[in-house]
């Protein structure tokens, strides 16, 4: 039983659209993060949490916001998507920054 | 602030022959480090930690030592199978008040 899903797994949006990205975990973990994967970048972080209510910055957060209304979800939100932003995009869990992270599968989003 | 720097891809190898693919850390503390492992079309996953100095992690034949004094932690095996081609990440987590860190990744590709 995969612990961490991703919906949905490939997207395509318009310039200027509203994209959603969501993430579940099953582990109980407190921390979820959001990463970007681009050829010759690896992975980046975007956002991620502590637990639920809280978000935090990583190191690419402009363009993109993040919410954690439950221990179980964290959600990845474009107001408004630019062809920039197409990547492949991968939610992890971990019981925090010490630890191991569990990935999901990734959303593969393309800004046309 | 802290950075990750590792091989640049993609590295093509022989069966039978032997790998190793250098990471080398900056950090202002003594961070955990990690080796990740990304197959075609999932996410990555831990391939071994190593949560202190001098010590060793190993798994799937791979192994690295975290050498404080050299701030590397080189990813080596000695004989790669097909089995093993992949993207390879470094990554290093500094506490629980910062995220962690990964590299750009190395792809490889072994021939059979």
């Amino acid at each position: 039983e995969a612990a961490v899903t991703q919906s949905p797994r490939n997207k395509v949006a318009v310039t200027g659209g509203k994209v959603t990205l969501s993430c579940n975990q099953t582990n109980n973990h407190n921390n979820m993060y959001w990463y970007r994967q681009d050829t010759g970048h690896g992975l980046r972080l975007i956002h991620y949490s502590y637990g639920a209510g809280s978000t935090e910055k990583g190191d690419i957060p402009d363009g993109y916001k993040a919410s954690r209304p439950s221990q179980e979800n964290f959600s990845l939100i474009l107001e408004l998507a630019t062809p920039s932003q197409t990547s492949v995009y991968f939610c992890a869990s971990a019981p925090g920054h010490y630890a191991e992270q569990f990935f999901g599968p990734g959303t593969r989003l393309t800004v046309l | 602030g802290d950075s990750v720097t590792q091989t640049e891809g993609p590295v093509t190898l022989s069966e039978g022959t032997s790998l190793t693919v250098n990471c080398s850390y900056e950090t202002k503390q003594y961070p955990t480090l990690f080796w990740y492992v990304q197959y075609p079309g999932e996410g990555p996953q831990l391939l071994f930690k190593v949560p202190k100095a001098n010590e060793k992690g190993s798994n799937r034949g791979f192994e690295a030592t975290y050498n404080k004094e050299a701030t590397s932690f080189h990813l080596q095996k000695a004989s790669v199978q097909e089995s093993d081609s992949a993207v390879y990440y470094c990554a290093l987590s500094e506490g629980n008040n910062n995220a962690p860190r990964f590299g750009a990744g190395t792809k490889l590709s072994v021939k059979p």
